[in-house]
């Protein structure tokens, strides 16, 4: 079964840090662009990190830039969200997500569509 | 950055077709794709490149994207498609290329 499986959300002070995991398994994992998305309580979606199959290429949300580092290991099939410097803004559910790829005979390409999507961890930023 | 507008809120009875805009920039020119999300789950791909479906999702499902406007067309509609729907571009000349509209509240009355 293709399943994503997020962690390490929690209640952390403003200023403070926390490490997200994802999990991701029934995939080849090391063939997906990965992102992390996010959904403040009542609002809608946010789209925060992506990177790339190999990790070369990693971009932010406008907001994030200089405080979360996303990584992946694709050895361990696994995605990580680092997040430094929180603020009460960054309250919201995070999910991680796939990005669809399609394949003719000669290449593959990733229309970035979120195909497969995890349970989401709650990350709560107050004092 | 690349902005995209939905309604907050679409209405419809049962059995009626839902439509559900998604407004930007000469989007016609881009692929959009479109989630539904219930209360308390993860969002879940609906329609993908404008107006293709994956797996799963019924034929009651589909798009069209022209000019300034992306539509979502649910046809003969349920009760269980009573949702948040999301709009989601990706904006590959940008150094943050991930966009999602605001999101609709479809309500099946």
């Amino acid at each position: 079964e293709v399943q994503l499986v997020e962690s390490g959300g929690g209640l952390v002070q403003p200023g403070g840090s926390l490490r997200l995991s994802c999990a991701a398994s029934g995939f080849t994992f090391s063939s997906y662009w990965m992102s992390w998305v996010r959904q403040a309580p009542g609002k809608g979606l946010e789209w925060v990190a992506n990177i790339k199959q190999d990790g070369s290429e990693k971009y932010y949300v406008d907001s994030v830039k200089g405080r979360f580092t996303i990584s992946r290991d694709n050895a361990k099939n696994s995605l990580y969200l680092q997040m430094n410097s929180l603020r009460a803004e960054d309250t919201a559910v995070y999910y991680c997500a796939r990005a669809a790829i399609y394949c003719s005979s000669t290449s593959c390409y990733s229309n970035h569509a979120f195909d497969i999507w995890g349970q989401g961890t709650m990350v709560t930023v107050s004092s | 950055s690349y902005v995209l507008t939905q309604p907050p809120s679409v209405s419809v009875a049962p059995g009626q077709t839902a439509r559900i805009t998604c407004g930007g920039n000469n989007i016609g020119s881009k692929s959009v794709h479109w989630y539904q999300q219930k209360p308390g789950q993860a969002p879940v791909l609906v329609v993908y490149d404008d107006s293709d479906r994956p797996s799963g999702i019924p034929e009651r499902f589909s798009g069209s994207n022209s000019g300034n406007t992306a539509t979502l067309t649910i046809s003969r509609v349920e009760a269980g498609d009573e949702a948040d729907y999301y709009c989601q571009v990706w904006d590959s000349s940008s150094d943050h290329p991930g966009v999602f509209g605001g999101g609709t509240k479809l309500t099946v009355l």
